[in-house]
């Protein structure tokens, strides 16, 4: 069945640094592909989203882009700042949404 | 605008006994789904209704069901609960049929402790 991996966490950063959280995906049809952020206290939130194959999600200076042939959908942003630290998770949707376990961010001043 | 609303914030129960958790959508949602987030686990999915009807069910035993009400409302059952039924249940909408290309509104989670 349809599944999604993302890496293991915590991950820590100084601020200014890049960040890249990997996300794999097995799906049997063409997903569109979702990273979703849970900043402390608050519910979880949409942060950006592919639709097919090549297309690039892009929000608040974080990108990811649907690469069919690597089955990937990593998250990346150049510069971190310490109120990016939050719990990111990757999801995928076909005939249901699933997410993967999320990936812990803290960011050092 | 409410948001997705879920009640009760707060569940405890004892083994063997059967909780039911309430969502309401973001009205114009006709979309309810059901995740299931334990410590380390991640969001797992448990069910997904759509204008009334169960649309697909996560790989989860039959003791958790759930039911979408005409004002698209829903309710998640569990019953004979377990330890490990102890959780955070997420409930989320979105304003179409079909999960491809929507973006989910997530609700603030029924914590369930079972003792």
């Amino acid at each position: 069945g349809d599944s999604v991996t993302q890496m293991e966490g915590p991950v820590t950063l100084s601020e200014e640094a890049f960040l890249t959280i990997n996300c794999t995906y097995t799906a049997t049809g063409y997903p569109s592909l979702f990273w979703y952020v849970q900043y402390p206290g608050e519910g979880l939130q949409l942060l950006l989203k592919a639709t097919k194959a090549d297309d690039k999600g892009s929000n608040k200076g974080f990108e990811a882009t649907y690469r069919k042939e690597t089955t990937s959908f990593h998250l990346e942003k150049g510069s971190v700042q310490v109120s990016d630290s939050a719990v990111y998770f990757c999801a995928l949707s076909d005939d249901k949404i699933i997410f993967g376990k999320g990936t812990r961010l803290h960011i050092l001043p | 605008e409410a948001g997705v609303t879920q009640s009760p914030t707060h569940l405890i129960k004892t083994r063997g006994q059967q909780a039911t958790l309430r969502c309401s959508p973001i009205s114009g949602h006709t979309s309810v789904y059901w995740y299931q987030q334990a410590l380390g686990l991640g969001l797992q999915f448990l069910l997904w209704y759509d204008e009334g009807e169960e649309r697909n069910r996560g790989n989860f035993p039959p003791r958790f069901s759930g039911r979408q009400f005409p004002n698209y409302s829903s309710e998640l059952n569990v019953n004979a609960l377990e330890l490990e039924d102890s959780a955070l249940y997420l409930c989320a909408s979105s304003s179409r049929n079909r999960a491809t290309n929507e973006k989910l509104f997530f609700g603030s989670g029924t914590q369930l402790s079972v003792l």
